[in-house]
């Protein structure tokens, strides 16, 4: 079964880079059977795809986000990881990596991230 | 605004079924087979509960069963229970431009 765990900083100041890494493990990112991608949810709101990419390399983005989201993919250290650049108090939420074949099948914990000076 | 509309809230007293909508458009729910259902506790990441529309993943209880007819998907929970209030969102794929699109979610209160 996989597990997947983000990581990175909780606090980004406006108009700088959010980064997050997604570590899976119980399964190798290589795996053609997976997507792997990132969804968020600001506090006391709905969930938000952001993106997803294919183990080889292919990536799929939120067209309310593409100018300013990259993911990418390290299968060396089986992870995944996100870069939302541009960043304001809009984009403080949970943000999520997940695994999906035909939904959404395995989630992170979250992991909180505020924007703030 | 979400791309697939559900009611804000439902509620329902233990014992009894309630039923989710979620409405979407021919671009997302009304072409693709793949629309799943997620619940959230407080504080907790989604947990998949239903998947192409009307499969349970191994674990999920039987209560729980979905379905769809043309934009129109829906979550049914049967014999309801305490355990079961919490957030619920729809999901559907929405092809390979915009891929997954979610539902507001809807707030399921039990009695």
């Amino acid at each position: 079964q996989l597990q997947l765990q983000e990581s990175g900083p909780g606090l980004v100041k406006p108009s700088e880079t959010l980064s997050l890494t997604c570590t899976v493990s119980g399964g190798s990112i290589s795996s053609s059977s997976y997507y792997w991608g990132w969804i968020r949810q600001p506090p006391g709101k709905g969930l938000e795809w952001i993106g997803s990419i294919y183990y080889s390399g292919s990536t799929y983005y939120n067209p309310s986000l593409k100018s300013r989201v990259t993911i990418s993919v390290d299968t060396s250290k089986n992870q995944f990881s996100l870069k939302l650049s541009s960043v304001t108090a809009a984009d403080t939420a949970v943000y999520y990596c997940a695994s999906s074949v035909t939904a959404i099948d395995y989630w992170g914990q979250g992991t909180l991230v505020t924007v703030s000076s | 605004q979400s791309a697939l509309t559900q009611p804000a809230s439902v509620s329902g007293s233990p014992g009894q079924s309630i039923t989710i909508s979620c409405t979407g458009t021919s671009s997302d729910v009304g072409s693709y087979n793949l629309v799943s259902w997620y619940q959230q506790h407080p504080g907790k990441a989604p947990k998949l509960m239903i998947y192409e529309v009307s499969k349970r993943p191994s674990g999920v209880s039987n209560r729980f069963s979905g379905s769809k007819s043309g934009n129109t998907a829906s979550l049914t929970i049967s014999g309801l229970q305490a355990e079961d209030e919490a957030d619920y969102y729809c999901c559907s794929y929405a092809g390979s431009s915009t891929f997954w699109v979610f539902g507001g979610g809807t707030k399921l209160t039990v009695l």
